[in-house]
C-alpha cells in the first residue's frame, strides 16, 4: 500500500525567506503526487502534480517541487516566502484505481515578519 | 471554475442523532470522496463513489454510510453520532480516465457532536 511521510508537523520561516517542505513517499509503481494547500478555515486546493517528465515542476503562487525518485521525495520550495503562505500544506500520492489519494499528515507553516 | 459545496460550514450534534452531510459539485464528476481530518492525523478517506448508486469503502468507514442518487450530490451519514465523529469532514470531486486527476475540495464541514 501506498504511504506519505511529512516529517515536519511545523515550520517557522521569516518572510522573504526561503522554504522547503520535506515529503517521501512509499510507493511500487510510478507516482502520481500532489502538493495541496489549506488556509485557515478553508478546503485545499492544488498546488502542483506531478505524473510523469520533467522532475521539476512548478506550480502556482510561485511554488516548485522536485521529483527525486533515488530518494522517494517530493519536496516543496518557494524562493521567498509571503505572510500569505502562512496555511497548512500536504503532499498526496495517487494509487492505482478509482482515483483515489494518499494524504500525508500536513505541515502547517508559520510566517514570521 | 469547478465548485464544490458543502451544506454547512458548522454544525453541532447531539450524541445519537443521524446526521447527514451533503456535498454537491457543478463540474459533472464521475467520482467524489469524503475525507475527515483531525489533527496529526491528515485526512483520512471515509467513502468514495466513481458513479451514481456506486460506493466503496475508504479507510475508515465505521461509523458511517453514503448515498448517491444523482451524480452532482454525494451524502455521508452518521446513523448514530457519537463524540469520537467530532472533527472536519471535506467533500472532493474529481473526473476519471486514464491516469489521475486532481481532487476539487469543498470548503469543510466542521462537526461537533456533544
Amino acid at each position: 500500500a501506498q504511504s506519505v511521510t511529512q516529517p515536519d508537523i511545523h515550520i517557522t520561516v521569516s518572510e522573504g525567506a526561503s522554504l522547503e517542505l520535506r515529503c517521501n513517499y512509499s510507493y511500487g509503481a510510478t507516482p502520481y503526487l500532489f502538493w495541496y494547500v489549506q488556509s485557515p478555515g478553508q478546503g485545499l486546493q492544488l498546488l502542483l502534480k506531478y505524473f510523469s517528465g520533467d522532475t521539476l515542476v512548478q506550480g502556482i503562487k510561485g511554488f516548485e517541487a522536485e521529483f527525486k525518485r533515488s530518494q522517494s521525495s517530493f519536496n516543496l520550495r518557494k524562493p521567498s516566502v509571503h505572510w500569505s503562505d502562512a496555511a497548512e500544506y500536504f503532499c498526496a500520492v495517487a494509487s492505482g484505481g478509482y482515483q483515489k489519494v494518499t494524504f500525508g499528515t500536513g505541515t502547517k507553516l508559520q510566517v514570521i515578519p | 471554475d469547478v465548485k464544490v459545496t458543502q451544506s454547512s460550514r458548522y454544525l453541532v450534534k447531539r450524541t445519537g442523532e443521524k446526521v447527514f452531510l451533503e456535498c454537491v459539485q457543478d463540474m459533472d464528476h464521475e467520482n467524489m470522496f469524503w475525507y475527515r481530518q483531525d489533527p496529526g492525523l491528515g485526512l483520512r478517506l471515509i467513502y468514495f463513489s466513481y458513479d451514481v448508486k456506486m460506493k466503496e469503502k475508504g479507510d475508515i468507514p465505521e461509523g458511517y454510510s453514503v448515498s448517491r442518487e444523482k451524480k452532482e450530490r454525494f451524502s455521508l451519514i452518521l446513523e448514530s453520532a457519537s463524540t469520537n465523529q467530532t472533527s472536519m469532514y471535506l467533500c472532493a470531486s474529481s473526473e476519471t480516465g486514464t491516469g489521475f486527476y486532481e481532487q476539487y475540495f469543498g470548503p469543510g464541514t466542521r462537526l461537533t457532536v456533544t
